[in-house]
C-alpha cells in the first residue's frame, strides 16, 4: 500500500524557471494538502483541496497555484521560481477535512538558485 | 498564521528518561493531533485527543489536553535513541472542513 506518493524527491531549479510537483494518493480519500516546511517555521499550507473539484488558499499561496485533477492526483506548480521557495514540500491527505488523521508524504527538496 | 506552539523548541534527554512536551493554541478546536518527523522523512500521526476528552494512551505515549487553558502536553515514557524525532501539534478547528493548522515542533534528542 503505497499512501501518498509524491515526485520528484529532489529538484534543483534556477530563478525564473517553473515546475510541478506531483502527488498520488491511493487511499480514496477526499481531502489533500499542500503544506511547505522551511527551517524554524514548522509546517505552513500553501493550498488545499477538500474535496475533488474544489480548492482553497491556505496560509502562504503566492506564487503557486494547483490543480486537483482528479480523487487521487493533487499537483502543485511554481510559474517563476524565486529563491524564497527553496524549501521542503509535503503533500498529505486525509479522508475528510480536519477532524481525522492525515497521512503524509516522503516530501519533495527543491532548491531555487 | 500558525495555531500550535509546542514548548520546549528543542529537548535532550537520556534513554530511559522520560520526555515532555507542550501545545498552546489559540482558537477552539474539534480535535488536537500529534505528529512525529524523523529527520528527512515525511509526518507521521500519532494520537488523536477530541476536545471532550482530557487524557489519551497509545503505548508509552500519553496526551492529555485541556480546553480551558487551550494546552496540549505529550508525555513519552522511557525513551529510546529511536524516538529522536521532531514533533508537532496540529489542531482541527470547528469550523467546517479546514484543514489542520501545524506548529512550529519540538526536536528531542534521546541520548543512549
Amino acid at each position: 500500500n503505497a499512501g501518498v506518493t509524491q515526485t520528484p524527491k529532489f529538484q534543483v531549479l534556477k530563478t525564473g524557471q517553473s515546475m510541478t510537483l506531483q502527488c498520488a494518493q491511493d487511499m480514496n480519500h477526499n481531502s489533500m494538502y499542500w503544506y511547505r516546511q522551511d527551517p524554524g517555521m514548522g509546517l505552513r499550507l500553501i493550498y488545499y483541496s477538500a474535496s475533488e473539484g474544489t480548492t482553497d488558499k491556505g496560509e502562504v499561496p503566492n506564487g503557486y497555484n494547483v490543480s486537483r485533477l482528479n480523487k487521487r492526483e493533487f499537483s502543485l506548480r511554481l510559474e517563476s521560481a524565486a529563491p524564497s521557495q527553496t524549501s521542503v514540500y509535503f503533500c498529505a491527505s486525509s479522508l475528510q477535512g480536519a477532524p481525522t488523521e492525515a497521512f503524509f508524504g516522503q516530501g519533495t527538496r527543491l532548491t531555487v538558485v | 498564521s500558525q495555531q500550535g506552539e509546542e514548548d520546549p523548541q528543542a529537548l535532550s534527554i537520556q534513554e530511559g528518561e522520560n520526555a515532555t512536551m507542550n501545545c498552546s493554541y489559540k482558537t477552539s478546536i474539534n480535535n488536537l493531533q500529534w505528529y512525529r518527523q524523523n529527520s528527512g522523512r515525511g509526518l507521521v500521526h500519532l494520537i488523536l485527543i477530541r476536545s471532550n476528552e482530557r487524557e489519551k494512551h497509545s503505548g508509552r505515549l500519553r496526551v492529555t489536553l485541556d480546553t480551558s487553558k487551550k494546552s496540549s502536553s505529550l508525555l513519552i515514557t522511557a525513551s529510546r535513541a529511536a524516538d529522536t524525532a521532531s514533533y508537532f501539534c496540529a489542531t482541527a478547528s470547528n469550523s467546517g472542513n479546514t484543514p489542520l493548522v501545524f506548529g512550529k515542533g519540538t526536536r528531542l534528542s534521546v541520548i543512549a
